[in-house]
């Protein structure tokens, strides 16, 4: 069936570093993809989303890449910071609200 | 600031009991969504619904109902809990747009 994957389970980071998160999708009938975080005890966060007319979009220290040959999404944080800490996880719809595809989530640890 | 909350943050229930897991939102959102988190699976969808009174399963229906009464309102019910329903249950809400914002989640053991 069709599913949502990250590269990734853990990712580790200096602080002020650049990180990047993946995530490989195989519905090619995809056209809207989102970001969300996730921290501890609490519910997933809105970051930032892209439709599949656009292969980039930036937001407020973070950027969505997205590559419909290969079929893969990236999230880019600048200047990574310790508030940053989170799980990180991507989401894909092809048919609407009710058809959201989540992955399964990447841990960005943020080391000071 | 828009809001979802989920009534309680931690639950622990008994087998067999009957569980409520109460969401409520004030954006006036037509629909809503409950989802279960566990490790490696990532978020699965219970029920969601576009309307009041209006229902429909998600990818994992049994075992669990739902009920909305009230636009803002969207109930999850365990009607015989299992432990295999030891679980974080998220709760959505969206307008037509696709951008969900979710609850804090509720954490719920069955023993």
């Amino acid at each position: 069936g069709e599913s949502v994957g990250l590269h990734l389970p853990t990712l580790s980071v200096q602080e002020g570093d650049n990180s990047i998160i993946n995530c490989a999708y195989s519905n090619s009938a995809s056209d809207y993809f989102i970001w969300y975080k996730q921290e501890s005890g609490k519910g997933p966060q809105f970051i930032i989303d892209i439709r599949s007319n656009m292969d980039k979009r930036q937001g407020q220290r973070v950027t969505v890449l997205l590559n419909k040959t290969v079929k893969h999404l990236s999230l880019q944080i600048a200047a990574t910071q310790p508030g940053d800490s989170a799980v990180y996880f991507c989401a894909e719809t092809s048919g609407g609200y009710q058809k959201v595809t989540f992955g399964t989530g990447t841990k960005l640890q943020v080391i000071p | 600031d828009v809001k979802v909350t989920q009534s309680s943050r931690y639950l622990v229930k008994r087998t067999g009991e009957k569980v409520f897991l109460e969401c409520v939102q004030d954006m006036d959102h037509e629909n809503m969504f409950w989802y279960r988190q566990d490790p490696g699976l990532g978020l699965r969808l219970i029920y969601f619904s576009y309307d009041v009174k209006m229902k429909e399963k998600g990818d994992i229906p049994e075992g669990y109902s739902v009920s909305r009464e009230k636009k803002e309102r969207f109930s999850l019910i365990l009607e015989s809990a299992s432990t295999n329903q030891t679980s974080m249950y998220l709760c959505a809400s969206t307008r037509a747009d696709y951008g969900y914002t979710f609850g804090s989640g509720t954490r719920l053991t069955v023993v």
